[in-house]
């Protein structure tokens, strides 16, 4: 079974530039979750969907930040315009219907904005 | 929302010896604990995982051990190999609407097993 696939996995930007990463969940999992990264400290929620719907998005910082999920399958997130402080890991992760509590989660998309 | 916070945040063993990570959360309404190792350039893996309603779980050589009551849950590793050296996460998580479930995790714990 493949896996979470993210992309890019790498992106330098500079500040007040825009970025997108993409997310293709497991096949079947209705619930998407993007995570941010900063080094050195635990994923932190941003936002989740359950299939195309917004579950939980209280953490996203809107003015910058958006995400979208399209037909309850791959997802997108974008940050425009980046700061600083935005560098970091985003992850994207994907759980099944059951629901059985288990996070499946990408290699995730390193951004460092300069 | 949930606040989950982990201690100690690193941790250096001798192979053999045990390793112990433990965690507090703040809110009753979690029922599922997990715990993520995370090797580096790699998304988080579950290697445990334990619900309220129990109070201890084993798996070979790690087990997990939840007090509801003080809210404490923590991670135990015996005979550590140098394959454990990675950053692991604990975590816990909560039913929010329908069936969707919010995952909130702690500040990680990088462990570092010394040949």
């Amino acid at each position: 079974e493949a896996g979470v696939a993210q992309s890019p996995r790498y992106k330098i930007i500079e500040k007040r530039q825009s970025v997108a990463f993409w997310c293709n969940p497991i096949s079947g999992h209705a619930t998407l979750y993007w995570y941010q990264q900063i080094l050195g400290q635990g994923p932190k929620l941003l936002i989740q969907f359950q299939n195309n719907g917004v579950v939980d998005d209280s953490q996203l910082p809107k003015d910058r930040f958006s995400a979208e999920r399209l037909k309850g399958v791959d997802s997108t997130l974008k940050i425009q315009p980046a700061k600083l402080e935005d560098s970091a890991v985003y992850l994207c992760a994907s759980s099944s219907r059951q629901n059985t509590g288990e996070l499946f989660f990408g290699e995730g998309s390193r951004l460092t904005v300069l | 929302g949930e606040n989950v916070e982990q201690h100690p945040s690193t941790l250096s063993v001798q192979e053999g010896d045990s390793a112990v990570i433990k965690c507090t959360y703040s809110d009753s309404a979690s029922n599922y604990f997990p715990w993520y190792k995370q090797e580096l350039g790699k998304g988080p893996q579950l290697i445990i995982d334990i619900r309220s309603n129990v109070g201890e779980k084993k798996d070979q050589r790690i087990a997990v051990t939840l007090n509801k009551t003080a809210k404490h849950f923590s991670l135990h590793i015996t005979e550590t190999q140098p394959e454990d050296s990675a950053v692991y996460f604990c975590a816990a998580s909560m039913i929010l609407s329908g069936s969707a479930r919010q995952l909130t995790f702690g500040s990680g714990t990088q462990l570092t097993v010394l040949p």
